[in-house]
């Protein structure tokens, strides 16, 4: 596609549920970040994805959040047993490959009950 | 491992000069900036690489001391458009993080 795209671009639902997101990157762009901006705030590093592997996971807040990439394009952060304080936008963004610009997509606005 | 930024905030007249400083405490590949609008995603800048030259965009210019672990970005002429928070993007030497800087709100008035 021409940019980077996010679905879906807002979720409301109840403390406790699972969420699903989905990052679809430029075609070609082998580095996949995903990040988390609460309300006012900067830009929180979650994971990063070279190709299908995701050489560190330490950036993930807790163990209920988890990511994964399939066929070097699409991916998906989950979010099991949602908290309060998971409500934030989270950002995609891809690259040609590690080190090059960030093209970010339009987010998805989280918001758990 | 977050960078820090400084001004935190900064408030121009249109025409006037700006920079804005990001220092990091890990030893760093690459130094990237960023500029996000008020509801909208972040759009990159400048990319400047360790070894590499100074960039420029326009009147949008870097300057990237790998020594230091510092980088700062010049505003010159400010405009109107310039509005928004600056963040920088580091990159470590170890990679496979990226962490973006504490940002910089700037907002250019008439």
């Amino acid at each position: 596609g021409a940019g980077v795209s996010q679905s879906p671009s807002n979720k409301v639902t109840e403390k406790g549920k699972d969420v699903e997101l989905r990052c679809d990157p430029i075609s070609g762009h082998t580095a996949l970040y995903w990040y988390r901006q609460s309300l006012g705030q900067g830009l929180e590093f979650l994971i990063y994805f070279q190709g299908n592997s995701a050489p560190d996971k330490s950036g993930l807040p807790s163990d209920r959040f988890s990511a994964e990439r399939t066929g070097g394009s699409v991916s998906t952060l989950t979010i099991q047993r949602t908290q309060q304080e998971d409500s934030a936008v989270y950002l995609c963004a891809s690259s040609l490959s590690q080190g090059q610009p960030q093209h970010f997509g339009d987010g998805t606005r989280l918001s758990i009950l | 491992q977050q960078p820090v930024q400084s001004p935190q905030a900064v408030i121009l007249r249109e025409g006037e000069d700006a920079v804005i400083n990001c220092s990091s405490s890990k030893a760093l590949y690459s130094v990237h900036w960023y500029r996000q609008k008020h509801g909208e995603a972040p759009v990159f800048l400048m990319i400047l690489l360790k070894g590499g030259e100074q960039m420029r965009h326009e009147k949008i210019s870097a300057s990237f001391n790998e020594k230091k672990q510092q980088s700062s970005l010049y505003l010159t002429a400010s405009q109107l458009s310039y509005s928004g928070t600056y963040f920088c993007g580091t990159e470590a030497n170890t990679g496979n993080q990226f962490y973006f800087g504490t940002g910089t709100s700037l907002t250019v008035i008439p």
